[in-house]
């Protein structure tokens, strides 16, 4: 079945600065790829996804990146904020599976004043 | 408008007893979802509802798991003779159309089995 690795699992940065979260996933047939965002206690919230058709994606300070042969996407997070402390989850879907989401283990990101 | 609600948010239960877990999706959401989510850990898939059919429970972890949504609106998530490893978040997710890729999820249902 689909798996979806994560790294790191914790990533502490400078307010400021940039932060990086990688993912792979095992199944070359998924073709949706979310990024939730989940504060302590609180429901995952989406904050930018990225189809397979499509290599990078930008809102704002937030960016995606895609590569299919490599199987892996990233999320960037520019201009770091305290409030972009969170834990950040990856996920991958397909059609085939009614979209369902296949979870990353958690990357928690602590930004430091 | 209203987002995905869920209750109670909070369920304490001693081992062995039944619970009811209830997800109200966004209105006219055809596309409903349920996960599991362990502390510290992503979310699992446990049953995706299209409308009032469930088109894959292959995510229940055992026949103690039984999920409904007889009017393709409201869903419950059933747990009879709960155990102290279903202790964990339930999260229901809800999407527009069947085949729409965005999930909108509720605030989770926080189950402790003692």
């Amino acid at each position: 079945g689909e798996n979806v690795e994560q790294h790191p699992s914790t990533l502490s940065v400078q307010e400021g600065d940039s932060a990086v979260i990688k993912c792979t996933y095992s199944d070359s047939a998924s073709n949706y790829f979310p990024w939730y965002k989940q504060e302590l206690g609180k429901r995952p919230q989406l904050i930018i996804d990225i189809r397979s058709n499509v290599g990078e994606k930008k809102d704002q300070r937030i960016a995606v990146t895609l590569n299919k042969t490599a199987k892996h996407f990233s999320l960037h997070i520019t201009e770091t904020q305290p409030e972009d402390s969170a834990v950040y989850f990856c996920a991958a879907s397909m059609v085939r599976a009614n979209y369902q989401l296949i979870w990353g283990a958690g990357t928690k990101l602590i930004i430091k004043p | 408008g209203a987002g995905v609600s869920q209750s109670p948010r909070y369920k304490v239960a001693k081992r062995g007893q039944d619970v009811a877990l209830r997800c109200d999706p966004i209105s006219g959401h055809v596309s409903l979802f349920w996960y599991q989510q362990a502390l510290g850990q992503g979310p699992e898939f446990l049953t995706y509802f299209q409308n009032e059919a469930q088109l894959d429970k292959s995510g229940l972890p055992s026949d103690r798991f039984f999920a409904e949504r007889p009017e393709g609106s409201v869903s419950t998530l059933k747990i009879q003779r709960t155990q102290q490893e279903d202790s964990a978040v339930y999260l229901c997710a809800s999407s527009l159309a069947s085949l729409s890729e965005t999930q909108y999820f509720g605030p989770g249902t926080r189950l402790l089995v003692l």
